[in-house]
């Protein structure tokens, strides 16, 4: 079976623009989370859904959105690019249910000129 | 609100030796906790977990975990070291209360020949 699967692997924006990232998650799990990975720490919580709903937040600006899919796939998108937000963007997939673990993708590296 | 601590942001141990890599939490509720471990240049990989069912966990590639309450750890060791185990290693833990996973800032194993 397939892993999470993200797209596109590297990106290079400028200040100002924005960024669609896409992921698709592993067959049958219906929760998509995203994560930031600045170089040198540990993942930051950005968003989790499920079937289709906000399920979770973590502390970053309203720059940032994301929504899922009938098919459960989730794209994450930034706005108004700024050079911190630099960075390894990670996908997970996870099944239904609290302590499920986290399945990740390879993520995409993003970098602001 | 809950935070992981992992102690020693560079670990070096020689080919064959114990591994142990620090984890602690902090959570007012027993929580889920996870080792992933990191590759370059890609996505983590799920170690192991703990989800109370047992306080000993066995994970893949040798490595376990002991769930300590007393002490809020979650310590990752394995009996002897091998190349292939260079990497970064990172513990998480989400509680039974949100559906957010927190991330230490990591561990950098390093296996000297």
């Amino acid at each position: 079976d397939a892993g999470v699967t993200q797209s596109p692997t590297h990106l290079i924006k400028t200040r100002g623009q924005h960024v669609t990232l896409r992921c698709s998650p592993i067959s049958g799990h219906k929760s998509v989370s995203w994560y930031q990975q600045v170089l040198g720490q540990g993942p930051q919580f950005i968003f989790q859904y499920y079937e289709k709903e906000e399920r979770g937040r973590g502390n970053f600006p309203d720059r940032f959105s994301a929504r899922q899919f009938p098919n459960y796939s989730s794209e994450l998108n930034v706005n108004a690019l700024l050079l911190g937000d630099s960075a390894l963007y990670l996908c997970a997939s996870s099944q239904q249910g609290q302590g499920q673990p986290q399945h990740f993708g390879d993520g995409t590296r993003l970098s602001i000129l | 609100a809950q935070s992981v601590t992992q102690l020693g942001s560079h670990v070096s141990v020689s080919e064959g030796a114990l591994v142990l890599l620090r984890c602690n939490y902090s959570s007012s509720v027993p929580p889920y906790l996870f080792w992933y471990v990191q590759y370059p240049n890609q996505g983590l990989q799920l170690l192991l977990k703990y989800t109370s069912a047992a306080t000993l966990v066995k994970g893949i590639n040798g490595f376990e975990a002991e769930f300590k309450k007393s002490e809020t750890s979650f310590h990752l060791t394995k009996p002897s070291a091998h190349m292939s185990d260079a990497a970064e290693y990172f513990c998480a833990v989400s509680d039974s209360g949100t559906y957010k996973y927190i991330f230490g800032t990591g561990t950098r194993l390093k296996v000297l020949a």
